[in-house]
């Protein structure tokens, strides 16, 4: 069974900073693996979105890496900015399946 | 820009009340899912259907859930009958077939049950 974890839960940075978001998965089999920004009582927005074959996305001041044998990825945001708090959250498709399993979510809070 | 809709935004309702949310997926998707959002549990998927069959439902609890597409441009969710614990955010997201796209989400359906 997939599980996926996101760590730290919560996050606090000063405006102009870059900064990395961690994503872990048990099971490498995966189909692909998005990050998705959720604002407070709105629904979730893709950011980007990594194929299985591919090691990063690039999407303005966003990268996003994938390390299947270590069932890792990362978010990196460069020189964040007060409108990028919210929370950002990992999902993945595992290999067979249709259903996204998603991570907790980190909280990120840019302070300015 | 093209967009899931879902309504209403906001439901609130008794105990034992029914319930029925909708979705209109985007323009050409013809996958749809059903998740809820709650603090304890996170995002869980409800049910998903492709070309209007249902693929999966095993996240819904049977006796109380039901979930259909009547048509390629409409999906409901309905709750009967609705209990406290059903409290929480449903979203509804499409996509288009093959997986390997990005899932699009509506703004979801706040459910208070009282």
């Amino acid at each position: 069974k997939q599980e996926v974890t996101q760590i730290p839960a919560a996050l606090s940075v000063p405006e102009g900073e870059n900064l990395v978001l961690n994503c872990s998965f048990t099971d490498s089999a995966i189909y692909n693996l998005q990050w998705f920004r959720q604002d407070p009582g709105k629904g979730l927005t893709s950011l980007l979105l990594i194929q299985s074959s591919q090691r990063e996305q690039t999407s303005g001041r966003l990268n996003a890496s994938l390390d299947k044998s270590s069932g890792r990825s990362t978010l990196y945001i460069a020189a964040s900015q007060p409108g990028d708090s919210a929370t950002y959250l990992c999902a993945v498709r595992s290999q067979g399946a249709q259903k996204l399993v998603f991570g907790q979510g980190t909280r990120l809070t840019i302070n300015p | 820009d093209a967009r899931v809709t879902q309504t209403p935004r906001h439901k609130v309702t008794e105990m034992g009340q029914e319930v029925t949310m909708r979705c209109q997926p985007i323009l050409g998707h013809n996958t749809v899912f059903w998740y809820r959002q709650t603090m304890m549990q996170g995002l869980e998927l409800l049910a998903y259907f492709r070309n209007r069959a249902p693929l999966d439902d095993s996240g819904m609890p049977k006796d109380r859930f039901s979930a259909e597409m009547p048509d390629a441009t409409l999906a409901t969710l309905k709750i009967q009958p609705s209990e406290p614990r059903d409290s929480a955010v449903y979203f509804c997201a499409s996509a288009l077939s093959g997986g390997r796209e990005k899932l699009f989400f509506g703004s979801g359906t706040q459910l208070s049950v009282l």
